[in-house]
C-alpha cells in the first residue's frame, strides 16, 4: 500500500517554463489537496478536489491549475513558472474531508524556479 | 489566513524530558489534529481530537483541547532523539478545509 505518491521529487525550472506535478493515491479517497510549504509559513492550500471531476481554489491559487480526471490522480500545473513559485509542494488526500477526517501526505516535490 | 498558531516556534530539550507545544485558533472547529514532519519528509498524522473531547492519549502523546480558550496542547512524554521534528496543528470544520499553523520545531538532544 503506497499511500500518496508524488512525482517528480525534485525539479529545476527556468522562469516561464511549464511543468506538471502528479499526485496518485491508492486509498480510494474522495478528497485531494495541493499545498505549498515555505519557511516560516506553514502549509498553504493551493487547490483541492472533493471528488473525481471537481476542483476548487484554495488560499493561494494564482499561477496554478489543477485537474482530477481520475479519482486516484490529482495534477498540479504551472503554466509559466515564476521564482515566487520556488517551494516544496505537498499533495494530500482524505477520506472524509476536514469535518472528520485526517490527511495523508506524500513525501513532497521540491521545485526551484531560476 | 492561518487559523492555528503554534507556540513556541522552536523548542530544545534533553532526551527523557517532556515537550509541550501549544496551538491557538480563532474560529469554531469540529476537530483539531496534530501532525509531525521529519526533515525533508511529508507530514504524518499523529492524533485527532474532536471538539466535544477534552483530552486524548496515544502512546507517549497527550493532547488537550480547551474550546473556551480556543487552544490545544500537545505533550510528548519521555522524549527521544527520534522525536526531533516539526509539529503542526491543523483545524477542521464542516464546509471548510484544513488550516495549518506555522509549526513548532522540536529538537531533542541526546
Amino acid at each position: 500500500n503506497a499511500g500518496v505518491t508524488q512525482t517528480p521529487k525534485f525539479r529545476v525550472l527556468k522562469t516561464g517554463q511549464s511543468m506538471t506535478l502528479l499526485c496518485a493515491q491508492d486509498m480510494n479517497h474522495e478528497y485531494m489537496y495541493w499545498y505549498r510549504q515555505d519557511p516560516g509559513m506553514g502549509l498553504r492550500l493551493i487547490h483541492y478536489s472533493v471528488g473525481e471531476g471537481t476542483t476548487a481554489k484554495g488560499e493561494v491559487p494564482d499561477g496554478y491549475n489543477v485537474s482530477r480526471l481520475k479519482k486516484q490522480n490529482f495534477l498540479l500545473g504551472l503554466e509559466s513558472a515564476a521564482p515566487s513559485q520556488t517551494s516544496v509542494y505537498f499533495c494530500a488526500s482524505s477520506r472524509t474531508g476536514a469535518n472528520t477526517g485526517e490527511l495523508f501526505f506524500g513525501e513532497g516535490s521540491r521545485l526551484t524556479v531560476l | 489566513s492561518q487559523q492555528g498558531e503554534e507556540d513556541p516556534q522552536a523548542l530544545s530539550i534533553q532526551e527523557g524530558e517532556n515537550a509541550t507545544m501549544n496551538c491557538s485558533y480563532k474560529t469554531s472547529i469540529n476537530n483539531l489534529q496534530w501532525y509531525r514532519q521529519n526533515s525533508g519528509r511529508g507530514l504524518v498524522h499523529l492524533i485527532l481530537i474532536r471538539s466535544n473531547e477534552r483530552e486524548k492519549h496515544s502512546g507517549r502523546l497527550r493532547v488537550t483541547l480547551d474550546t473556551s480558550k480556543k487552544s490545544s496542547s500537545l505533550l510528548i512524554t519521555a522524549s527521544r532523539a527520534a522525536d526531533t521534528a516539526s509539529y503542526f496543528c491543523a483545524t477542521g470544520n464542516y464546509g471548510q478545509n484544513f488550516v495549518f499553523g506555522p509549526g513548532t520545531r522540536l529538537s531533542v538532544l541526546p
